[in-house]
């Protein structure tokens, strides 16, 4: 089955600076790659998604960027904003067969500094 | 439009009890889940459904059933609760084609301790 390795596993940067989260997956038949955030108590939100046929997306200040030849995928977030900071989770599944549940990463609990 | 509704929020069992978690979703998703996350970790796979009568095991299915009469409905069972599946369990939903994303929506948790 499919395993995603992500990291780092903490993440402190400063306002207004930028922050990198990565994955790597091992499965190369998927192909539909959505990150989510999760505030304390909360549950997971989807805050951006990337299909294999696209290299990267953006929306607003954050991007994804996938590398499918190496089998990773990054978050980005620029201009990193306190209300940032939270756990994020990268996860991949195949979508167009078989069962499509997400696999998760361990996730990544990113602090933002005032 | 509700989404994915989950009950209860909170529950305390004993060791050997067992109980049911509702999830019902309203966006007539043919797909639908459970996880769960353990403090501090990722969400793991218990059982999903790809439709009403079809389901299948996740990644830790062990002390766990399902069924999926209904398109809305999804109920998890924990038979004979033990100190391990304390968690929090989440439902989740999506509509999903071949050629599609997989946008899932998640309920917003069940929290439950064995003790």
């Amino acid at each position: 089955g499919e395993n995603v390795e992500q990291h780092p596993s903490t993440l402190s940067v400063q306002e207004g600076d930028s922050a990198v989260i990565k994955c790597t997956y091992s499965d190369s038949a998927s192909n539909y790659f959505p990150w989510y955030k999760q505030e304390l108590g909360k549950r997971p939100q989807l805050i951006i998604d990337i299909r294999s046929n696209v290299g990267e997306k953006k929306d607003q200040r954050i991007a994804v960027t996938l590398n499918k030849t190496a089998k990773h995928f990054s978050l980005h977030i620029t201009e990193t904003q306190p209300e940032d900071s939270a756990v994020y989770f990268c996860a991949a599944s195949e979508v167009d067969t078989g069962r499509r549940a997400l696999t998760f990463g361990s996730g990544t609990r990113l602090q933002v500094q005032p | 439009n509700a989404g994915v509704t989950q009950t209860p929020k909170f529950r305390i069992l004993k060791i050997g009890q067992s109980m049911t978690l509702q999830c019902t979703q309203d966006m007539n998703h043919n797909y639908m889940y459970w996880y769960r996350q353990d403090p501090g970790m990722g969400l793991k796979l218990i059982y999903y459904s790809v439709g009403a009568g079809i389901t299948d095991k996740g990644e830790v299915p062990n002390g766990y059933n399902v069924s999926r009469s209904t398109t809305e409905d999804f109920p998890l069972r924990l038979e004979l609760a033990a100190p391990s599946q304390t968690s929090v369990y989440f439902c989740a939903s999506s509509y999903s084609t071949a050629g599609s994303g997989n946008t899932i929506y998640f309920g917003e948790g069940s929290w439950l301790t064995v003790v």
